[in-house]
């Protein structure tokens, strides 16, 4: 079955440095994918979505491109700040209107001020 | 325009009860589904329901049972609850492709 795979935490970097969490899919057919963000006590907030081979998604300074080659949708900053501070869920969704979104086990962000 | 609606925010329960979770979906959205998430880890997909039926099913026991009201409304039962069923339970509604999460329903048993 479908599945996705991201990169174990915590991740601590210090403010201002990049960032990259690598997440990897198994898929058939052409799913959706997304960046999900969850802070300390609250649900999941969408971050960023791309639905479609190459296209890049973008929000709040951060990107990620989907790669069908590489079957991979990397999330990347090239500045963090220390409210950057969460839990991050790479996410896919097949193409049928009532697939469910499938989920990655999820990858801690500490930024260090 | 309010987005996804849970309640309550928080609750515990003894093991063996049985719990009622409620979700009000955003407004035009016929589609709710529920999730499970346990400490430390992703969300996992309970069921879907869409016109009053359940639509699909994830990999939960039967005493996981949900409804879906005419307005769209759901509520997910928990009966025979085990220490395990502690979790965060996130609703989330969709009207096509995209989908809109809750803040979710701690839920401790103790």
């Amino acid at each position: 079955g479908d599945s996705v795979t991201q990169m174990e935490g915590p991740v601590t970097l210090s403010e201002e440095a990049f960032l990259t969490i690598n997440c990897t899919y198994t898929a058939t057919g052409y799913p959706s994918l997304f960046w999900y963000v969850q802070y300390p006590g609250e649900g999941l907030q969408l971050l960023l979505k791309a639905t479609k081979a190459d296209d890049k998604g973008s929000n709040k300074g951060f990107e990620a491109t989907y790669r069908k080659e590489t079957t991979s949708f990397h999330l990347e900053k090239g500045s963090v700040q220390v409210s950057d501070s969460a839990v991050y869920f790479c996410a896919l969704k097949g193409a049928n209107r009532d697939d469910k979104i499938i989920f990655g086990k999820g990858t801690r962000l500490h930024i260090l001020p | 325009d309010a987005g996804v609606t849970q309640s309550p925010t928080h609750l515990i329960k003894t093991r063996g009860q049985q719990v009622t979770l409620r979700c009000s979906p955003k407004s035009g959205h016929d589609t709710v589904s529920w999730y499970q998430q346990a400490l430390g880890q992703g969300p996992q997909f309970i069921f879907q329901y869409y016109e009053e039926e359940e639509r699909q099913r994830g990999n939960f026991p039967d005493r996981f049972s949900g409804h879906q009201f005419p307005n769209y409304s759901s509520e997910l039962n928990v009966n025979a609850l085990l220490l395990g069923d502690s979790a965060l339970y996130l609703c989330a509604s969709s009207l096509g492709r995209g989908y809109t999460f809750g803040s979710g329903t701690r839920l401790t048993v103790v």
